[in-house]
C-alpha cells in the first residue's frame, strides 16, 4: 500500500464549478502538506503549503488538511479554463531530510 | 529572477551511453532534489542533497550518480546501468530539509535513440 493515495480521476468539469481534489495518507508522521499544479511538460509549481490541521485559503484556492482522518482536500472556486492541469499532493515529516512523498496526481480539464 | 534552470529541455541516449542532465539554482537553497516521473505516475525521488558535497540514495537511486560540488549545482548522470531510462526528469530545492517546500525546474525529458 501506497504511503499517499490520490484520487486518480480524470476530472472534467464546467467553468464556473466547483473542484474538490482529495489525498489520503497512511504515515502519522506526516506534518507538512502541500499541493502543486502542474501543466503539460512543465514541472509542478507551488500552489500551497500548510502545516496542521485547518483551513487555508488564497484566492480562490482553499487546502484542508484533516490529521485525524489523515486525509487533506485542494478546493478550487470558479474554475476556469487555466486550473486545467495535472495536480499533485505533497507531504513531508520533519524528521526525514525534508523527503516529500508525492500522490500520482489528478488531471483537472475544466470545459469553457 | 530566481529560480531553478534544468537543461538541456529535451535529451536523447543511445545505448551504452552516459548522459548528464543539468541543474543550477539561484535560489541560495541549501538543499536539492533529483526525481522521475513517469507517464500517470507521481514523482520518485532518485538522490537527494541537504548540503555541498554530501548527497544520500532516494527510493531509485541504481544506474544514477550526482555530484555536489558547488551549493548552485547538481547535475545527474543517467549511466548505462539504468536500463529504462525514458522519463522526464525533475530537479527541486528547498530552503532547507525539515518540511520546507520544494521548488521545481521545468525538467528534462529523456529519450533512448
Amino acid at each position: 500500500q501506497k504511503e499517499v493515495e490520490q484520487d486518480p480521476g480524470p476530472l472534467s468539469v464546467p467553468e464556473g464549478a466547483i473542484v474538490s481534489l482529495n489525498c489520503t495518507y497512511s504515515n502519522s508522521a506526516f506534518q507538512y502538506f502541500m499541493w502543486y499544479r502542474q501543466y503539460s511538460r512543465k514541472g509542478p509549481e507551488l500552489l500551497m503549503y500548510t502545516y496542521s490541521s485547518g483551513n487555508k485559503e488564497d484566492g480562490r484556492f482553499t487546502a484542508q488538511v484533516d490529521k485525524s482522518s489523515k486525509y487533506i482536500s485542494l478546493f478550487i472556486r470558479d474554475s476556469q479554463p487555466s486550473d486545467s492541469a495535472t495536480y499533485l499532493c505533497a507531504m513531508t515529516d520533519n524528521t526525514n531530510a525534508g523527503k516529500s512523498t508525492f500522490g500520482d496526481g489528478t488531471t483537472l480539464t475544466v470545459k469553457p | 529572477d530566481g529560480g531553478i534552470t534544468q537543461s538541456p529541455k529535451y535529451l536523447f541516449r543511445k545505448e551504452g551511453q552516459n548522459v548528464t542532465l543539468s541543474c543550477e539554482q539561484n535560489l541560495n537553497h541549501d538543499a536539492m532534489y533529483w526525481y522521475r516521473q513517469d507517464p500517470g505516475q507521481g514523482l520518485r525521488l532518485i538522490y537527494y542533497s541537504q548540503i555541498v558535497n554530501d548527497f544520500q540514495k532516494g527510493d531509485i537511486a541504481e544506474g544514477y550518480s550526482v555530484s555536489r560540488e558547488k551549493k548552485e549545482s547538481f547535475p545527474l548522470t543517467v549511466t548505462s546501468a539504468q536500463k529504462n531510462p525514458t522519463a522526464f526528469y525533475l530537479c527541486a530545492s528547498s530552503i532547507s530539509g525539515g518540511g520546507q517546500p520544494q521548488h521545481f525546474g521545468d525538467g528534462t525529458r529523456l529519450s533512448i535513440l
